[in-house]
């Protein structure tokens, strides 16, 4: 399967910063994924990030809470942005390697005070 | 929307027992029912998928069985480790081959007891 790395691996954060999250694979993939695990929780995923074109939203998730970008078939960004404490989760990104299959990255740690 | 319902949400076994985690789905179109490993801090792992055309697959110790008509489906864990402890996440979809949205159920806590 594809290797995946996410950057940074964990991060503590101000209220009302923005904090971008970058995924990268080490093949190209066409579909990406970002998910969002609060603690405890399950994973919810919060968009699909399409190669040129705006990434595809779930519902309760908006872009500008969420920009995500997705310039190349190998890379992907997600920025949280206006971050309040109730931000605090694991974001991971995933991708398609074989029909529907999804491997996760490692995941990043966000803590926001 | 797809709806995918999760039992037991903890689950305490012997070691060398069997486990086995139970899914409901909601949406019949579903096709894909991928289930997922997570340990403490780590990333979630792919351990074993079904898709609609079978109705079981097994992997070592590992099984799984769907069940369409009754829309649930089920993994099996047989000779349990404690090296198997971890939390264990079913998930839906339907196989389109435009999104890939996966819906997952919300966990089970496998605890293995040696």
């Amino acid at each position: 399967s594809a290797v995946i790395s996410q950057k940074p691996s964990r991060d503590i954060c101000q209220r009302g910063t923005s904090l971008t999250i970058q995924c990268q694979v080490d093949s190209q993939v066409t579909m990406m994924f970002w998910y969002r695990q609060q603690p405890g929780q399950s994973l919810t995923l919060i968009a699909t990030a399409n190669q040129g074109s705006e990434a595809t939203y779930e519902s309760g998730f908006v872009i500008d809470k969420f920009p995500i970008s997705r310039p190349n078939l190998t890379f992907s960004t997600l920025t949280v942005s206006n971050m309040s404490p109730e931000d605090s989760s694991i974001y991971l990104c995933s991708v398609e390697d074989g029909p529907n299959t999804q491997y996760f990255g490692p995941g990043t740690r966000l803590t926001v005070l | 929307g797809e709806n995918v319902e999760q039992h037991p949400s903890t689950l305490s076994v012997q070691e060398g027992d069997s486990a086995v985690i139970k899914c409901t789905y909601s949406d019949s179109a579903s096709n894909y029912f991928p289930w997922y490993k997570q340990e403490l801090g780590k990333r979630p792992q792919l351990i074993i998928d079904i898709r609609s055309n079978v109705g079981e697959k097994k992997d070592q110790r590992i099984a799984v069985t769907l069940n369409k008509t009754a829309k649930h489906f089920s993994l099996h864990i047989t000779e349990t480790q404690p090296e198997d402890s971890a939390v264990y996440f079913c998930a839906a979809s339907i196989e389109s081959g435009s999104q890939g949205n996966l819906i997952f159920g919300k966990g089970t806590k496998l605890s293995v007891k040696p």
